[in-house]
């Protein structure tokens, strides 16, 4: 069965560096977003890519943030100066299109220090 | 504006009850709604959907009830297996691109 990829699982960093979480959406997949979840709490969304572009962001995707598809597999997070409150997992989802049913990937723990 | 949220944080049940999971929405023109597991460490997982034009749908063991009127919706769980203890989220789909609106999650636990 096709399912999303992510790596790292974890990655731990200092606070004002930069990381690049990494998503391999379901290959025949459209629509791709990112959300995040600190811990403990509700899962948030943050941005919905779809043509090469961003679609939609949220308040918590500001001008730190950046989405990529550098080539037809990858689909990449970037964090450009890491803060304390940057410290959740970040999901990744993909889909076909219209409402179709959003495919999870495990999800990488971001931990800032 | 748009909220989901859920009226209970954890539901404690025995090995083979049923289990109810419920979860309001404020936003009267959301036209579809999931139900997501989330077991620990993993990413949600799809367990069921409905659109506004059912009032219920089943699944597997998993039956959810919409209703439109007090903008409520649930989630039964039959004969709740250990395999069922997770986190449950409702989500609302929201915006033309279709993201997901989390609500608060409740945590399943099944004692044997």
């Amino acid at each position: 069965e096709p399912e999303v990829t992510q790596t790292p699982s974890h990655q731990v960093t200092q606070m004002g560096q930069e990381v690049i979480l990494r998503c391999v959406p379901i290959s025949n997949h459209l629509y791709f977003y990112w959300y995040r979840q600190i811990l403990g709490q509700k899962v948030e969304f943050l941005v919905s890519f779809y043509n090469n572009e961003i679609s939609e962001k949220s308040e918590i995707f500001d001008d730190q943030f950046s989405v990529e598809r550098p080539d037809g597999s990858n689909f990449t997070l970037k964090i450009r100066s890491t803060k304390l409150e940057d410290s959740a997992m970040y999901f990744c989802a993909s889909t076909s299109g219209g409402v179709d049913e959003q495919f999870f990937g495990p999800g990488t723990r971001l931990t800032v220090l | 504006g748009e909220s989901v949220g859920l009226h209970l944080p954890t539901l404690s049940v025995q090995e083979g009850d049923n289990s109810i999971i419920n979860c309001a929405y404020s936003n009267s023109a959301s036209d579809y709604f999931i139900w997501y597991k989330q077991e620990s460490g993993k990413g949600p997982q799809f367990i069921i959907d409905i659109r506004s034009n059912m009032d219920k749908r089943q699944g597997q063991r998993v039956t959810v009830l919409l209703n439109k009127t007090v903008k409520h919706l649930s989630l039964q769980i039959a004969a709740t297996q250990p395999g069922d203890s997770a986190v449950y989220f409702c989500a609302e789909i929201g915006g033309g691109y279709n993201k997901l609106i989390f609500g608060a999650g409740t945590r399943l636990a099944v004692h044997p």
